[in-house]
């Protein structure tokens, strides 16, 4: 089992669409959360922290449940300027990269 | 404040040549990793400095790769002698602490083993 699963995508979604990613990690002792955004030959770049409470930062929204060792990732209103791929990533001793879900918004 | 930078962004060498990437951490940033994305893989871990010393060198595929961050401050990764299935993006990044708040990354070198 790989340490940080993702939903294999891709995601293709018309303009205005809300949009959820999943991911799973299989180590309890992970410290932090994070998701990335990736463009097509670009490094990555963080998008958000994920934390326990749950976070927003505009029309992004991340939650984290320890139990379950589940985090998401909600964007609503889908601009063409979210078409990236989304990778999970978590800390515990280093960081693990998910394999990443892209999204393709259509006008 | 200047991101991290690498250098070269592109290198194409031939199987058994060596190339040597190199990267510029943000000034100050003690943390200093490397990663690598091959063709249909997710990026993978390759090693982690603090100022100059290793402190998990466990991602670094074989000891054809060999990692160096003299002084602390920039840092290289010398493939030697290079294999096809090196071919890859190599990525570098660093943090202020270890990673709690996320890292920066560079833009990538994308190595190509002809």
């Amino acid at each position: 089992r790989k340490e940080v699963e993702q939903d294999p995508g891709p995601f293709n979604v018309p303009e205005g669409a809300t949009v959820a990613f999943n991911c799973t990690y299989s180590n309890s002792a992970s410290q932090s959360f994070f998701w990335y955004r990736q463009d097509c030959r670009k490094e990555p770049k963080l998008l958000m922290s994920v934390y326990s409470s749950g976070n927003e930062d505009g029309r992004f929204t991340a939650q984290l449940n320890r139990a379950s060792q589940y985090i998401s990732l909600l964007i609503r209103d889908s601009k063409l300027s979210d078409s990236a791929t989304y990778l999970c990533v978590v800390l515990y001793d280093k960081v693990i990269f998910g394999p990443g879900t892209s999204l393709s918004v259509i006008p | 404040e200047a991101g991290v930078t690498q250098f070269p962004s592109h290198s194409v060498i031939e199987k058994g040549q060596t190339v040597t990437l190199r990267c510029d951490p943000i000034s100050g940033h003690d943390n200093l990793y490397w990663y690598r994305r091959v063709m249909g893989k997710e990026i993978k871990f390759l090693l982690h400095f603090v100022k100059e010393s290793k402190q998990d060198e466990s991602g670094m595929p074989n000891n054809r790769f060999l990692a160096e961050r003299t002084g602390g401050t920039y840092s290289t990764l010398k493939v030697q002698p290079a294999e096809l299935e090196d071919s890859g993006v190599y990525f570098c990044a660093s943090s202020q602490d270890r990673g709690a708040y996320g890292y920066t990354f560079g833009s990538g070198t994308r190595l190509t083993v002809v």
